[in-house]
């Protein structure tokens, strides 16, 4: 498509369940990020995918947390047994390979825990 | 390893003065260096970003930004704030090596325009 697309723009759920956030990137983009976005924490750097390269998992905050991604394309943030820290916005970007192109956003997914 | 400091977390300037929204890095190797926009309920938007040629960068809805290597700085700025300009900036930082193209975000500035 022609933007970053993310799904579900909001989601909320009970503490304790599990969820999957969606982003499908821009075609032809190699490179697929996912960050947080807490209120005045600034955005929070949790996976990072590259071709087949392995990802770089740095940033996930625990083990409840994971994400794969599945042909080079769309990828899927799982996170398990939420809790209510985990409420924030989701965000996910893409970029051709190389740093210098900058990412592109897509508007996100508010996770709302209960 | 590499950072970014934007001090102050809120900005309030009047239509038509001049926007001045600080960045300042730190990086163990040259880097590449961006500005985002983001209005409420959306993503970020890339407003310019630096990749080493001219330092000072021209971005969209005439906002511009300088690289100053000996400040170790990447200030945005706009002669004249518009009433659409409210929104939170964010200055971020990446290496300029493809092995690692991650961006590290700093914590963001709201800019407010008061009529």
């Amino acid at each position: 498509g022609a933007g970053v697309s993310q799904s579900p723009s909001n989601k909320v759920t009970e503490k304790g369940k599990d969820v999957e956030l969606r982003c499908d990137p821009i075609s032809g983009h190699t490179a697929l990020y996912w960050y947080r976005q807490s209120l005045g924490q600034g955005l929070e750097f949790l996976i990072y995918f590259q071709g087949n390269s392995a990802p770089d998992k740095s940033g996930l905050p625990s083990d409840r947390f994971s994400a794969e991604r599945t042909g080079g394309s769309v990828s899927t943030l799982t996170i398990q047994r939420t809790q209510q820290e985990d409420s924030a916005v989701y965000l996910c970007a893409s970029s051709l390979a190389l740093g210098a192109y900058g990412y592109t956003f897509g508007s996100g997914t508010r996770l709302t825990v209960v | 390893a590499q950072s970014v400091t934007q001090l102050g977390s809120h900005v309030s300037v009047s239509e038509g003065a001049l926007v001045l929204l600080r960045c300042n890095y730190s990086s163990s190797v040259p880097p590449y260096l961006f500005w985002y926009v983001q209005y409420p309920n959306q993503g970020l938007q890339l407003l310019l970003k630096y990749t080493s040629a001219a330092t000072l960068v021209k971005g969209i809805n005439g906002f511009e930004a300088e690289f100053k290597k000996s400040e170790t700085s990447f200030h945005l700025t706009k002669p004249s704030a518009h009433m659409s300009d409210a929104a939170e900036y964010f200055c971020a930082v990446s290496p300029n090596t493809g092995a690692n193209s991650k961006l590290t975000f700093g914590k963001g500035i709201t800019l407010s325009v008061r009529p």
